[in-house]
């Protein structure tokens, strides 16, 4: 399974949203009813931390401004109102198989 | 709190091997499965494989089949990655993260610190 992310840099405002795109290949929704999406941010210098997972369910400790959506082959990670720290490269990821791939991830910077 | 604490960074000659540990504490280690994913220099994460830290069942990533083992011990709360034949590609930092559910092979809601192997002549 190929995850594309879109896109590859994000130029973003203090206050203002953003929303970065990530499609599949193939449907990731299983009989369990859950897509098997993950959301990652990594800072710079540090290892990745899990944002979201099956696609829109917030991780433990994550503010509510982080927000995941879609299903099947197309997903969105929003983020309401962008804060300083929330810069760094954000990667989808999905488990719908016997193995995990990542996105390219995409960059968000403050302009 | 939940911690991952992993092995300092190894230096490596062409060939050789190296192995990297993941000192997991924090909460009942046989509960959760630990996954290994490396980032190379200047790129993204790439899924190695996984351990069921409960039953010692594998699963690998196709590329790296033969090459890597990964092992758990439930009395040191401890996982290890073995990768063999090493090359200088397989320069990249190193990562363990725990499995936030046994049903599936993603949510890595915690993470190690991550290792460099460095592999070089």
């Amino acid at each position: 399974i190929v995850l594309t992310q879109s896109p590859l840099s994000l130029p973003v405002t203090p206050g203002e949203p953003a929303s970065i795109s990530c499609r599949s290949s193939q449907s990731l929704l299983r009989s369990t009813g859950y897509n098997y999406l993950d959301w990652y941010l990594q800072k710079p210098g540090q290892s990745p931390q899990l944002l979201i997972y099956f696609a829109s369910n917030r991780a433990s400790g994550v503010p509510d401004r982080f927000s995941g959506s879609g299903s099947g082959t197309d997903f969105t990670l929003k983020i309401s109102r962008v804060e300083a720290e929330d810069v760094g490269v954000y990667y989808c990821a999905q488990a719908q198989q016997t193995s995990v791939t990542f996105g390219g991830g995409t960059k968000v910077e403050i302009q | 709190q939940v911690q991952l604490v992993q092995s300092g960074a190894e230096v490596r000659k062409p060939g050789a091997s190296v192995k990297v540990s993941c000192k997991a504490s924090g909460y009942y280690f046989r509960s959760y499965g630990i996954t290994w994913v490396r980032q190379a220099p200047g790129q993204g994460p790439e899924w190695m494989g996984w351990i069921s830290t409960h039953s010692g069942e594998t699963r690998y990533a196709q590329k790296f089949q033969g090459r890597v083992t990964l092992t758990s011990d439930t009395a040191s709360t401890t996982a290890s990655m073995e990768l063999k034949s090493l090359r200088s590609d397989d320069t990249a930092v190193y990562f363990c993260a725990r499995n936030g559910d046994y049903s599936q092979l993603g949510r890595l809601d915690h993470w190690g610190q991550g290792t460099l192997v460095t592999v070089s002549s």
